[in-house]
């Protein structure tokens, strides 16, 4: 079946613009995961969704950050006023059930983003 | 912030030795996972091993977790050229929320 899609693959920006960064989940799995990686680094956490309700958004580095998943399915990670230091891979995960503790996540293939 | 420290940062070998990757983290857990990441993209999950779990087996991989010094190691066996790859461990935490705590990761390299 289809994995985790991302689009746009790659996204170049302006400093200050805002930008929106799309996931579409494994059909039928209730939790999303936002991570961003930076060059040599490991993926940092930044949001996780059950259904439609964010529930945990301790990752989001600031208000610039938002995410959205409004029908428990695709979601969009949008950023405000970009800066150069947002520029990463942004990585989406699904996994399957309500309780997210101590499952696999499957990852889409990133977005990778880049403010000039 | 991340969990923890991988070591060794970068490790080269060649094909049909095997490669040993080891990872340390800072809190309790409930679950480590291992995770592969080809050319800095999407990452593919390799194993998971819960807390009450001391060793894993997975065809060619070998997972051990020592919860007592908060480390795992992975032990690739027979290594092949396709194997070369950056490789993260990932910790989950109890509670309700699903979230990974990442490595920095380790990047093998396999020689034909």
């Amino acid at each position: 079946g289809a994995g985790v899609s991302q689009t746009p693959s790659n996204k170049v920006t302006e400093k200050g613009k805002y930008v929106e960064l799309r996931c579409d989940p494994i059909s039928g799995h209730t939790a999303l995961y936002w991570y961003r990686q930076s060059l040599g680094q490991g993926p940092e956490f930044l949001i996780y969704f059950q259904g439609t309700g964010a529930a945990d958004d301790s990752g989001l580095p600031n208000d610039r950050f938002f995410a959205v998943r409004p029908e428990g399915s695709v979601s969009t990670l949008k950023i405000q006023r970009t800066e150069r230091g947002d520029s990463a891979v942004y990585l989406c995960a699904s996994s399957p059930t309500r309780q997210g503790a101590g499952e696999t996540q499957y990852f889409g293939p990133g977005t990778r983003l880049l403010v000039l | 912030s991340q969990q923890g420290e991988e070591d060794p940062q970068a490790l080269s070998i060649q094909e049909g030795e095997n490669a040993t990757m080891n990872c340390s983290y800072k809190t309790s857990i409930n679950n480590l996972q291992w995770y592969r990441q080809n050319s800095g993209r999407g990452l593919v999950h390799l194993i998971l091993i819960r807390s009450n779990e001391r060793e894993k087996h997975s065809g060619r991989l070998r997972v051990t977790l020592d919860t007592s010094k908060k480390s795992s190691s992975l032990l690739i066996t027979a290594s092949r050229a396709a194997d070369t790859a950056s490789y993260f461990c990932a910790t989950g935490s109890s509670g309700n929320t699903g979230k990974l705590i990442f490595g920095q990761g380790t990047t093998l390299q396999v020689k034909p």
